[in-house]
């Protein structure tokens, strides 16, 4: 069974604190590592996708990076409006579109 | 910049009665998903629509749900006999037809209370 794990579930910091976010995932034949981020009573807002270790893909204040068993959401110099849930999702390989989703991290930006 | 819509945002029923959601998906998309998300927990995949069929489902999914297309425009989850434990927040998410399976486009959820 795909599993998806966050670590922290919370992380408090400062405006302009740079830190990255975890996620761990145990999926057979991995088609897509997904970040999205939430906001409170709001769907999941898509942010990334990762394929194969090694990649990665930027925006804006926010970095993702994949490994074959991890992926990274490195935020750098985050401001008050990146305060969010961010939430990881896998794929398998047998899924036709299936999203099995980590249970996220609430990041809260300090100004 | 087209959305996905979902009505309505806030849905009480009592347990036993039927209820449906309904959800827009965005226009030329043909892939069609719900999840759901109980309260403190992962949003959790319930099922997956194309070409009018559902092509993959969840154990959740069992028969007291069902899904339609019942015109070119709107997506509906149905739930024929409401129980406690269904009370979430429902998502509904879309595809454009050409992208991969799996960039999914959420809508805001419709919140289903049952008491």
């Amino acid at each position: 069974e795909d599993q998806v794990t966050q670590s922290p579930e919370a992380l408090r910091l400062q405006e302009g604190e740079s830190s990255s976010l975890n996620c761990s995932y145990t999926v057979s034949g991995l088609r897509g590592l997904f970040w999205y981020r939430q906001d409170p009573g709001k769907g999941p807002e898509f942010l990334f996708t990762l394929y194969s270790a090694g990649e990665e893909k930027e925006k804006e204040r926010l970095k993702a990076t994949l490994t074959k068993k991890e992926s990274f959401l490195h935020i750098t110099a985050p401001k008050p409006e990146d305060s969010a849930t961010y939430l990881c999702a896998a794929a398998g390989g047998t899924s036709y579109g299936k999203l099995t989703f980590g249970q996220g991290t609430i990041l809260t930006v300090h100004p | 910049e087209p959305e996905v819509t979902q009505t309505p945002s806030h849905q009480v029923t009592q347990m036993g009665q039927e209820v449906i959601l309904r959800c827009v998906p965005i226009s030329n998309h043909l892939y069609f998903y719900w999840y759901r998300q109980i309260l403190g927990q992962k949003v959790e995949f319930l099922v997956s629509f194309y070409n009018n069929e559902i092509s993959e489902k969840s154990e959740i999914f069992d028969d007291q749900f069902s899904v339609e297309r019942p015109d070119g425009s709107n997506f509906t989850l149905k739930i024929r006999s409401t129980k406690l434990e269904d009370s979430a927040m429902y998502f509904c998410a879309s595809v454009y037809q050409g992208a991969s399976l799996h960039e999914q486009y959420f809508g805001p959820g419709t919140r289903l209370t049952v008491t």
